[in-house]
């Protein structure tokens, strides 16, 4: 069965401090980790997708196998990151469980000023 | 704007009372997803289309049934809503090229 942990619901930080947002997953085989975001009344959004190995929004994820982990990370945080964070799982293209997404619980990051 | 559109925003029916959820996208794609989120919790995946076929995960209670008339459009029938089925619902939508999913706003169901 494939599973993402989120172990933090809630996460505060200052504006300026790192932070890091942890997510772990188990599933057999390869799969496409990625961070979707909501911002307070917005609709749930694609922020980053491990493949594609980019910085958005100054945000920055990576894959470790050996440790099942997708954490995301960010060295400066702004007041406007606040929001709810998924980490969510899918099988690889190609296979039967491709673009169907298990969402971890979700942690809700405030950057106070 | 292309996007994807749910009504209604928020709904209430009674407890046995059939209800239908809706869901449309102007982006023409052709995968459509139907996720149930209870409070506090993930979103957990009920079925989605690709095209016209239908998927319905092992673990979705038969009270749960959709439907896709059009690419545009789909439906979520709850035939008997219990109290348990209270919850937001999403829907979203990918190209089957591609591997984003866009959500709408999302359909508040309250079950009385």
């Amino acid at each position: 069965a494939q599973r993402v942990t989120q172990p933090e619901k809630l996460l505060s930080v200052f504006k300026g401090a790192p932070v890091e947002l942890k997510c772990n997953y188990s599933y057999s085989g390869s799969p496409e980790l990625f961070w979707y975001v909501q911002y307070s009344r917005q609709r749930l959004q694609l922020l980053l997708r491990h493949i594609s190995r980019e910085s958005i929004k100054g945000f920055t994820a990576d894959l470790n196998k050996g440790e099942t982990s997708f954490h995301l990370k960010k060295p400066f945080a702004q007041e406007e990151d606040s929001a709810m964070y998924y980490c969510a799982l899918s099988g690889r293209a190609g296979g039967t469980s491709y673009g169907k997404l298990t969402f971890g619980q979700g942690t809700i990051l405030t950057v106070h000023p | 704007d292309a996007m994807v559109i749910q009504n209604p925003r928020y709904q209430v029916t009674q407890f046995g009372k059939p209800v239908t959820l809706s869901c449309s996208q102007t982006l023409n794609h052709n995968v459509m997803y139907w996720y149930q989120q209870k409070s506090s919790q993930a979103p957990k995946l009920l079925f989605h289309y690709y095209d016209k076929d239908f998927n319905n995960e092992a673990d979705t209670p038969d009270n749960f049934q959709s439907r896709r008339p059009n690419t545009s459009f789909c439906f979520l029938d709850i035939r008997s809503p219990g109290l348990g089925d209270a919850a937001m619902y999403l829907c979203a939508t990918r190209d089957s090229g591609a591997y984003e999913q866009y959500f709408g706003p999302g359909t508040r169901l309250t079950v009385t």
